[in-house]
């Protein structure tokens, strides 16, 4: 089925670690974004990127880098992991000049850090 | 900057009751706007949107919203909820070609 798809689903790190979420969409969308859920703070752009070879922060970059590795794929790494990022990630991807097709997301990575 | 304020945090209804999920949001210039649904552990779907002309929106699982521009709004309401509407719901709002803003989510719970 068409859409985005994050791996993995669920992540443990020991505070320090580093690691990669992967991120794919095959809907031929221009536009892909990172953000992270967190209780009553609703979803905060972490990361974007407009089309293929350009990336910008968003709201909340601290921590994290990310790739726009071709067209499809969109990768966010942790270099050294924080308890404070313990949080809900997920991957988005639209047509951004297109309004009309709003945003398509992923089913999340679920990532704790003890 | 544009922002979304949606008024409630948590909301909790009983079957077959109407519901209305509260949204507002700041912008002096034409604005697009989004509800999204999370049900649990799963990623958002879009349910429905405004982009321009008339100011009532349908979206699926029988719910709409209308945009109001002069209170700055976009309440999402349903007239009778089921057990299955038990989820979280986000407003969100676009300018342009700039990126979603949301707002922190409602979590709406159905009682039987």
């Amino acid at each position: 089925n068409a859409g985005v798809t994050q791996t993995p689903k669920f992540q443990v790190l020991k505070t320090g670690q580093s690691m990669t979420l992967q991120c794919a969409q095959d809907m031929n969308h221009n536009s892909m974004y990172w953000y992270r859920q967190d209780p009553g703070m609703g979803l905060r752009l972490i990361y974007y990127s407009a089309s293929e070879g350009t990336t910008d922060k968003g709201e909340v970059p601290n921590g994290y880098n990310v790739s726009r590795l071709n067209k499809r794929e969109f990768s966010l790494r942790l270099e050294s992991a924080a308890p404070s990022q313990t949080s809900v990630y997920f991957c988005a991807s639209s047509e951004a000049s297109n309004p009309n097709y709003g945003y398509t997301f992923g089913s999340g990575t679920r990532l704790t850090v003890v | 900057a544009q922002s979304v304020t949606q008024l409630d945090s948590q909301v909790p209804v009983f079957e077959e009751a109407p519901v209305e999920l509260r949204c507002n949001y700041s912008s002096s210039v034409s604005v697009y706007l989004f509800w999204y649904v999370q049900y649990p552990n799963q990623g958002l779907q879009l349910l429905l949107k405004y982009l321009s002309g008339s100011t009532l929106v349908k979206g699926i699982n029988g719910f709409e919203a209308e945009f109001n521009k002069s209170q700055t709004s976009f309440h999402l309401r349903k007239p009778s909820v089921h057990i299955s509407d038990t989820a979280e719901y986000f407003c969100a709002v676009k300018k342009g070609a700039q990126k979603l803003v949301f707002g922190q989510g409602t979590r709406l719970t159905i009682n039987p």
